[in-house]
């Protein structure tokens, strides 16, 4: 099992530019989250999809967009980078109330 | 405001002795708690978790406590070893609203052979 991938790895973006941030499991999760960390900030969820078809608003969700296209996949879409999204972004997935499984994270760098 | 806290943003430790990190919170809701590990450039990691009606969760070196009336929960890692060293989170959440997990700044920890 792969677990919860994650791409791109690194990415350097233009202010104004969008992208979107790819997430995959494959451990059949009901559950998948998207954060962003951030020096002396901790981890910090930006959305959450509790079963296909469902997403929710975090706790930082301006500026992102979410796509929970099946089971398996929840994506994250910047529509219109802004160097305040400069970050580390994490996808990660859950099954019930069990810890969750955590990707190995996107740098992303707004110029 | 940051419901959960790591006030000590590094702590260093020999190799062979214990290690306790801190983590406070200000929300009464919280019903459990989490500690993950994170390596550089990985994702965290799952460590030990602690139930509200608890006041101790043992997993081999790792022994979390949590003190409800101080909203105080601590880590302690003994014997501590240099493959600990990492950066610690504490996460909080309630059972009724359990996707939205709080999480802690974190805490370097090294250990020094």
């Amino acid at each position: 099992n792969a677990g919860v991938t994650q791409t791109p790895k690194f990415q350097v973006l233009k202010t104004g530019q969008s992208m979107t941030l790819q997430c995959a499991q494959d451990m059949n999760h009901n559950s998948m989250y998207w954060y962003r960390q951030d020096p002396g900030m901790g981890l910090r969820l930006i959305y959450y999809s509790a079963s296909e078809g469902t997403t929710d608003k975090g706790e930082v969700p301006n500026g992102y967009n979410v796509s929970r296209l099946n089971k398996r996949e929840f994506s994250l879409r910047l529509e219109s980078a802004a160097p305040s999204q400069t970050s580390v972004y994490f996808c990660a997935s859950r099954l019930g109330y069990n810890e969750q499984f955590f990707g190995p994270g996107t740098r992303l760098t707004v110029l | 405001d940051q419901q959960v806290k790591q006030n000590s943003p590094s702590l260093s430790v020999q190799e062979g002795r214990i290690s306790i990190l801190n983590c406070d919170y200000t929300n009464s809701m919280f019903d459990y708690f989490l500690w993950y590990k994170k390596y550089p450039a990985e994702g965290p990691t799952f460590l030990i978790s602690i139930s509200s009606i608890k006041d101790k969760n043992e997993d081999g070196r790792f022994t979390v406590f949590l003190n409800k009336s101080a909203k105080h929960l601590s880590l302690h890692i003994v014997p501590s070893q240099p493959g600990d060293s990492a950066v610690y989170f504490c996460a909080a959440g309630t059972k009724t609203s359990y996707d939205k997990v709080i999480f802690g700044p974190g805490t370097s920890l090294s250990v020094i052979p």
